[in-house]
């Protein structure tokens, strides 16, 4: 199957840092996704990002599919950042209709003040 | 509006007891998932469905059962709980709405065997 590699695992910043995050895959993809975990465990759907640029705010993404990877930017990152980040991918292949996601194992951020 | 909420949040097994888990989603959604998580790990997909009375297996299906009776409910079955189960469960749903593939997930819920 698809193989999804985020880095770096771990990732520790001052309070107003900037940061990115990447994603590898090795397959084409239909779609892909950024999601947040927060430290108590609940997933927040970021960006649906499966080429180009999206601005959130302090959040930013860009994928580049024909080179198979996209990368999150946080800007002036803020202790409620904190949390795991998952990039998750569809694969071109699974077909038509399932929209079944891979996940990466994420990069864990802290933000400290 | 609820979202998607996952009964019960917590729960500890016995080895070889069955349970199981109940998602409701209350947006519509045709396409619901069920994932496990594990330490250092990102979510595994164990089955999913893409429409009330449909299911399929996802990634990591073994030891597991799933029933999609009605649109809204999604239920995921231990039959003969085993350590290796041991893990958080989430269940998420999909918006189709355009080309926008949101997804929904509920809080989670984490499950011990011993």
């Amino acid at each position: 199957g698809i193989q999804v590699e985020q880095s770096p695992p771990d990732l520790i910043l001052q309070e107003g840092a900037n940061s990115t995050l990447r994603c590898n895959f090795s397959d084409s993809v239909n779609n892909l996704q950024w999601f947040h975990q927060n430290p108590w465990g609940q997933l927040i759907n970021l960006f649906y990002i499966p080429s180009g640029t999206k601005q959130n705010g302090r959040l930013s993404a860009t994928t580049v599919a024909t080179e198979r990877y996209s990368l999150l930017y946080i800007s002036s990152s803020q202790t409620t950042d904190s949390g795991v980040y998952f990039c998750a991918v569809e694969p071109t292949y699974s077909g038509a209709g399932s929209y079944q996601l891979t996940f990466g194992k994420g990069t864990k951020l802290s933000v400290i003040p | 509006n609820a979202g998607v909420t996952q009964t019960p949040k917590f729960r500890v097994l016995k080895t070889g007891q069955s349970m199981t888990l109940l998602c409701a989603q209350d947006m519509n959604h045709e396409y619901m998932y069920w994932y496990r998580q594990d330490p250092g790990m990102g979510l595994r997909l164990i089955h999913y469905s893409v429409g009330e009375g449909t299911t399929a297996k996802g990634e990591v299906p073994d030891g597991y059962n799933v029933s999609r009776l009605k649109k809204q409910n999604f239920l995921l079955g231990l039959e003969s709980a085993a350590p290796s189960q041991t893990s958080v469960y989430f269940c998420a749903s999909n918006n189709l709405r355009g080309s926008y593939y949101g997804y929904t997930f509920g809080s989670g819920t984490r499950l011990t065997v011993v």
